[in-house]
Parts: structure tokens; C-alpha cells; sequence
């Protein structure tokens, strides 16, 4: 079954580095997204990302993220310098086709990446 | 803006006993979804609602969704140790938004 891949599985870094993180989407899909959870928090959408620009993001993706598609099959996320509150998990997810279409839109989670900074 | 509450956020119980736990939304949506999350996992789908009155069924749950009354239900039947996860609803914002607002999660424990 076609799934969402995420690396690296847990990162540790030190506040002010740069980290970034991959996905593999799942491959017909169209619409990618970047979630995060802190620890015993719920979800929250940071990001989505169709055809290539950023489509919609929150309060939280401010100007020390950044997330891109650099070869048709990876999907990034950016984080320029870390800080103490960036540790989380962050998911990303893909859906065929974006929620306000007629179809489900249902969205696809990978495993998550683990961040710790320190 | 749209907010999403789940209640209760945690939820201790008996095999073989029956519980719901509801989803409320404070805007207009049409779209819902539940996940269940195993500690330190990622989001498994169980079920997306797609109009008012949908109901769907996957073994021992039950979604179902009344968009007038901007409600969701998640309803276990004879519930089992496997059961035991915590359950996020998600609500697809409108006006042209893409993003799921999640719940903060119902943790749910089933004991033997």
C-alpha cells in the first residue's frame, strides 16, 4: 500500500541550527502538507503546498521556515534556526486531491519526524 | 475562526462496555475526518464524513455527523484493550481554506 515516508525519524539539535526534513509523498498525489504536534498536544497545520508554492500556512510557519519540492518527489521543511519551542513532531502529509475538491481529499500522515532541540 | 472541542479528553473503561466521544465545531463545515494516534506514531485514518448525516461503521466504531448541529460522534461498542489510542477529530475549514483544526484528542484506555 502507497505510503507518506518521512526522515529522519528523530533529529537532535542545538537551538539556532538549521534542520531540515523530508518527505516522500505518496506519488499520485497532488497537495502536500506539513503538520506538528508538541509533546501531549494536539495537531496543527503549519503548511500546504500545491503546484509548486505554498497554498495556505498559519501563524506558526513565520519567516524561519520554508518548505520546497526540489526534485518532483521530495518535499521538504525548512527550519532556518531552531529554537527551545520547535521541538515537536512534525508530520507531513499528502492528499490526490486538495479538501475543497468533491472527492474525500483525504489526507495521508507519514510516520512524523521527531525534533529535539536542546 | 474555527475551533474544534472533543470530549472527554480522557476516557477510562471496561472491555466490553459501549461509549461515545463527541466532536463539536464552531463553524460551518461539511468535512470530517477521525484519526487514531498509537503513543509515538503517526495518524491513522478511520474515517472521513462528508455530508450531513453520514454515518460510517469499521468494526467496534461508529462515526457519524450532523453538520447543523456541528457534531460528530465517535461511538464504541463493546470495546477491547486494542482499542486503547488516543482519537483525534478533524474539521476541514471552508471559505476556501485547506487545513484540517484537530481536536486536542481523546485519550482513550480500555482495561481488561
Amino acid at each position: 500500500e502507497p505510503e507518506v515516508t518521512q526522515t529522519p525519524s528523530h533529529q537532535v539539535t542545538q537551538m539556532g541550527q538549521e534542520v531540515i526534513l523530508r518527505c516522500v509523498p505518496i506519488s499520485n498525489h497532488l497537495y502536500f502538507y506539513w503538520y506538528r504536534q508538541i509533546l501531549g498536544q494536539k495537531v496543527e497545520f503549519l503548511v500546504s503546498f500545491y503546484n509548486n508554492e505554498i497554498s495556505e500556512k498559519s501563524e506558526i510557519f513565520d519567516d524561519q521556515f520554508s518548505v520546497e519540492r526540489p526534485d518532483g518527489s521530495n518535499f521538504t521543511l525548512k527550519i532556518r534556526s531552531t529554537k527551545l519551542e520547535d521541538s515537536a513532531m512534525y508530520f507531513c502529509a499528502s492528499s490526490e486531491l486538495g479538501g475543497r475538491a468533491a472527492n474525500t481529499g483525504e489526507l495521508f500522515f507519514g510516520e512524523g519526524s521527531r525534533l529535539t532541540v536542546l | 475562526e474555527l475551533k474544534v472541542e472533543q470530549n472527554p479528553l480522557f476516557l477510562s473503561m471496561q472491555e466490553g462496555k459501549n461509549y461515545t466521544i463527541y466532536c463539536n465545531y464552531s463553524t460551518t463545515s461539511d468535512r470530517l475526518y477521525w484519526y487514531r494516534q498509537d503513543p509515538g506514531k503517526s495518524l491513522e485514518s478511520l474515517f472521513v464524513l462528508l455530508s450531513n448525516g453520514a454515518v460510517k461503521q469499521e468494526g467496534r466504531l461508529m462515526a457519524s455527523l450532523d453538520t447543523k448541529a456541528r457534531l460528530s460522534t465517535l461511538h464504541i461498542t463493546a470495546a477491547v484493550h486494542d482499542l486503547s489510542a488516543t482519537y483525534f477529530c478533524a474539521v476541514e475549514s471552508q471559505g476556501g481554506s485547506e487545513k484540517l483544526v484537530f481536536g486536542k484528542g481523546t485519550k482513550l484506555t480500555v482495561n481488561p
